[in-house]
């Protein structure tokens, strides 16, 4: 499968933004995805980027997408306590390692 | 509320035993997948299938099997359990032809320890 590389740990004040980022070797997947997992719980979709797109915005969350240097990222805009979880960056069938997010007050 | 189930939620085998981890969807969804989840390396696909009766190896199909006999039922098994296969096993299923489409649904996941 496709290399997906991501860092493991991001801490974050609430009420910032937070930024994951997300590095993938396989130019021709067709969609980019993040997933969240919330302790103790399987991986739920957060949003996926369709790969001619180079920005998506749903409410808090922006993906932006830089096709050339296979760079992924998420910005969660007023991180809150909730937002507290491993976050999953994905391209094709394959995932990265998870960035465990904390938020803290 | 569309779902993916899987038989268990914890599980402790032996040590040579067959195991047998069992995933049903009720989305009708064409392809199902069997990943592991372990800290530090993220999911790692074992095997996956596109249609009934297919199946497809993924990155780590070895000392693993898997049936699709039925659409909505994908099972995973491990033909002679071993300490190193002591992990996170989840399922997953989506919509559109061979591939993820817009996206995988997950199940809770089981948690195996082999002993």
């Amino acid at each position: 499968g496709e290399d997906v590389e991501q860092s493991l740990f991001l801490s974050v004040r609430e009420g910032d933004s937070s930024v994951i980022n997300c590095t993938y070797t396989d130019s021709s997947s067709t969609y980019l995805y993040w997933y969240k997992q919330e302790p103790g719980a399987g991986l739920q979709l957060l949003t996926y980027i369709f790969s001619n797109m180079d920005m998506k915005q749903d409410q808090r969350l922006t993906v932006l997408l830089n096709k050339k240097d296979k760079h992924l990222s998420l910005r969660i805009a007023d991180t809150q306590t909730g937002d507290s979880a491993i976050y999953f960056c994905a391209a094709s069938l394959s995932f990265g390692a998870g960035t465990t997010v904390t938020v803290r007050a | 509320d569309v779902k993916v189930t899987q038989s268990s939620r914890y599980l402790v085998k032996r040590t040579g035993e067959k195991v047998f981890l069992e995933c049903v969807q009720d989305m009708d969804h064409e392809n199902m997948f069997w990943y592991r989840q372990d800290p530090g390396l993220g999911l790692r696909l074992i095997y996956f299938s596109y249609d009934v009766k297919m199946k497809e190896k993924g990155d780590i199909p070895e000392g693993y099997s898997v049936s699709r006999e039925k659409k909505e039922r994908f099972s995973l098994i491990l033909e002679s359990a071993s300490t190193n296969q002591t992990s996170m096993y989840l399922c997953a299923s989506s919509s559109g032809q061979g591939g993820v489409g817009n996206g995988y649904t997950f199940g809770s996941g089981t948690r195996l320890t082999v002993v």
